[in-house]
């Protein structure tokens, strides 16, 4: 059936180095969103790209849909102690059904 | 605070019993997501609804059903619970506007089936 996955499941960073987390799906979607959930809290929007090849930045995140609108990337750059959480795509299918990303969770040492 | 609001925040109970949550969407928000997120899981999505009606179906076993009533708030009903069905239930809202569509996620309630 249909997955969005995301890899990797785990990154650890230390603070100040670049982070990247790949979001690939397995059927077309409509679009992408991303959010990010601090450990304990609930997930927080961070941003939605329904444009093919749309690039949107906020401050230190770059979001990227693909061409094929299959998959999607979030970096950060200079990572810091703030950035800890778990980010994770989403999307809707051209069904309308929702999907989630299986996250990728990361850790900033200081 | 996202303007979501679940009740109650933490609900003990044991196997074979039945349970519901609560999720008040924000105002003026039509959709109303349920999610299941288990211990150090990713978010698993349940159901959505709009305006009242069931519009898409994600994995929820046939032991949950949910509704949606005509204030717009909606419950998650889960019955003969298991041990597994333990986790973090997140309801989110959003307001559709075409395309683009935001959710807000509520702080969720935790189940624990002993």
């Amino acid at each position: 059936g249909q997955q969005v996955m995301q890899i990797p499941q785990y990154q650890h960073v230390q603070e100040g180095e670049d982070f990247t987390t790949y979001c690939n799906s397995s059927t077309t979607l409509s679009n992408i969103q991303w959010y990010k959930q601090r450990p304990g809290g609930h997930p927080v929007f961070l941003i939605q790209l329904v444009k093919s090849g749309e690039v949107k930045k906020q401050k230190r995140l770059t979001f990227q849909f693909g061409e094929a609108k299959k998959n999607s990337s979030l970096h950060i750059t200079a990572t810091q102690t703030t950035d800890v959480g778990t980010y994770f795509c989403a999307g809707h299918d051209y069904f309308n059904k929702f999907y989630f990303g299986s996250g990728t969770k990361l850790n900033v040492k200081p | 605070d996202s303007g979501v609001t679940q009740t109650p925040k933490h609900l003990i109970t044991a196997t074979g019993q039945r349970v519901t949550l609560r999720c008040s969407p924000r105002s003026g928000d039509l959709s109303v997501y349920w999610y299941q997120q288990s211990l150090d899981q990713g978010l698993q999505f349940l159901i959505q609804y709009y305006n009242g009606e069931e519009r898409a179906k994600g994995n929820i076993l046939e032991r949950f059903s949910a509704q949606q009533f005509p204030d717009l708030h909606s419950e998650l009903n889960l019955s003969s619970l298991e041990l597994g069905d333990s986790a973090l239930y997140f309801c989110a809202s959003s307001v559709e506007q075409g395309l683009r569509e935001t959710q807000y996620f509520g702080p969720g309630t935790r189940l624990l089936v002993l």
